[in-house]
């Protein structure tokens, strides 16, 4: 398996536009994480699913977040609108119960 | 409810020499644990784990950790670290349900020549 791929790997976008980062989990995996990695906050989950239904997304920080998992083998984050704040790193995860997670590379955000 | 606590946000070490990262977790119930590197502009890479067994777990990169279930640590050494291995580590936890992962909030090790 290729492991968990991620798209883009960078992304700059001006403030107020909508933006859209992929996740290709690693098949057979039925759970699936976003986490978001800044500076200041570290290393943050956002939400997971498991077998596509989304579990807990508390960690989303506003409206202007969502995430969907259509089916097994892809998932979507989408900010709308974006904002210079939400400048960081989006990793995307995938993991069997009772195994570790593996990580995707990430995708740079900027937003100016 | 659990969490994870590293208690060195950087540890600063000369190549050669022993390194403990820390790595104290809370929890109700009984814990799967794992360790984590991050090299820059990577993805998080697995070190090693402890799901059960034998608390001394070895990992990749010479790296072991040992799980202590009265102080509820899992602290990851190796003794003797290499400029290679300056990264930033993750300690994270996930309870026999085995579903979400939590994550401490990491330790920048910086290996100088």
């Amino acid at each position: 398996d290729a492991g968990v791929i991620q798209s883009p790997r960078h992304e700059v976008t001006e403030m107020g536009q909508e933006v859209t980062l992929r996740c290709k989990p690693i098949s057979g995996h039925d759970y699936l994480f976003w986490y978001r990695q800044t500076m200041m906050r570290g290393l943050e989950l956002l939400i997971y699913f498991n077998n596509n239904v989304p579990i807990d997304d508390s960690g989303m920080p506003e409206d202007r977040f969502s995430a969907k998992m259509p089916n097994a083998s892809f998932s979507t984050l989408k900010i709308q609108p974006s904002e210079p704040r939400d400048s960081a790193v989006y990793f995307c995860a995938s993991k069997e119960r009772y195994t570790e997670a593996f990580f995707g590379q990430g995708t740079r955000l900027t937003v100016v | 409810a659990q969490s994870v606590t590293q208690l060195d946000s950087q540890v600063p070490v000369f190549e050669e020499a022993p390194v403990e990262l820390r790595c104290n977790y809370s929890s109700s119930v009984s814990v799967y644990l794992f360790w984590y590197v991050q090299y820059p502009n990577q993805g998080l890479q697995l070190l090693l784990k402890y799901l059960s067994g034998s608390t001394l777990v070895k990992g990749i990169n010479g790296f072991e950790a040992e799980f202590n279930k009265s102080q509820t640590s899992f602290h990851l050494r190796k003794p003797s670290v290499h400029i290679s291995d300056t990264a930033e580590y993750f300690c994270a936890v996930s309870d026999h349900a085995g579903n979400m992962l939590t994550f401490g909030g990491g330790t920048r090790l910086m290996v100088k020549p």
